[in-house]
């Protein structure tokens, strides 16, 4: 089964309004990381998260590790905003593996 | 800083055609490597990663193959592409022994007909 599970797949916001975006793993959590996919598909990291809540922004995520979960808020969205948000569990070994979750697919209207 | 270059950035080919990617990383000695694949639509999926020159290790197959020439350079390819191997390529890096954190290249984006 999946091992990375969005929510939700797809957003639309008016601009200015807020989003929380999920992120729950089927395993047990070494770490994670959240990043943004441009519309041309480059990603951007947003946080690595292992636990805990941090900022960039009007960016804010908050990793419980004992819960299996993570989420990232955005305040006061902008259109610059839009395209997919991806969240990745990092499997603890001698290299750094990634398995993404499906994405949530934001789109912010003016 | 460290930079991480990606080519080509696009090609379409066909099928049963040769097909080789490059990845370079400058300014970071050692990194961990990582290769990426992304179906339209699809899940992006790691494929192989590398931890020193000359080895390198398989997560998925899927037909490809990658080595390691030098400490920055990682090459993605195969001798017969499919139909299936049409998406989105990723190369990646982490420093070794740091955090997992991964940094991404700009992608290739590759079309088979």
């Amino acid at each position: 089964g999946q091992q990375v599970q969005q929510s939700p797949a797809s957003l639309v916001l008016q601009e200015g309004e807020n989003a929380e975006l999920q992120c729950n793993f089927s395993t047990s959590l070494n770490s994670m990381q959240w990043f943004y996919q441009r519309p041309g598909g480059s990603l951007v990291s947003l946080f690595y998260n292992p636990s805990g809540t941090k900022h960039s922004g009007r960016l804010t995520s908050t990793t419980v590790i004992k819960e299996r979960r993570s989420s990232l808020h955005i305040s006061s969205s902008q259109t610059t905003d839009s395209g997919t948000y991806l969240c990745a569990w990092i499997a603890s070994s001698s290299f750094s593996k990634l398995v993404f979750g499906q994405g949530t697919s934001l789109s912010v209207v003016p | 800083a460290q930079t991480i270059h990606q080519w080509p950035v696009a090609e379409i080919k066909a099928v049963g055609s040769p097909l080789s990617l490059g990845c370079t990383i400058k300014g970071k000695s050692s990194p961990n490597l990582y290769w990426y694949w992304q179906a339209t639509g699809g899940t992006l999926q790691q494929l192989f990663y590398s931890i020193t020159v000359g080895q390198v290790e398989s997560v998925v197959q899927l037909n490809l193959s990658a080595s390691r020439p030098k400490d920055d350079q990682f090459i993605l390819s195969t001798e017969k592409l499919l139909l299936s191997h049409s998406g989105f390529y990723l190369c990646a890096w982490s420093p070794r022994g740091g955090e997992d954190t991964q940094y991404f290249g700009p992608g290739t984006r590759l079309l088979v007909l």
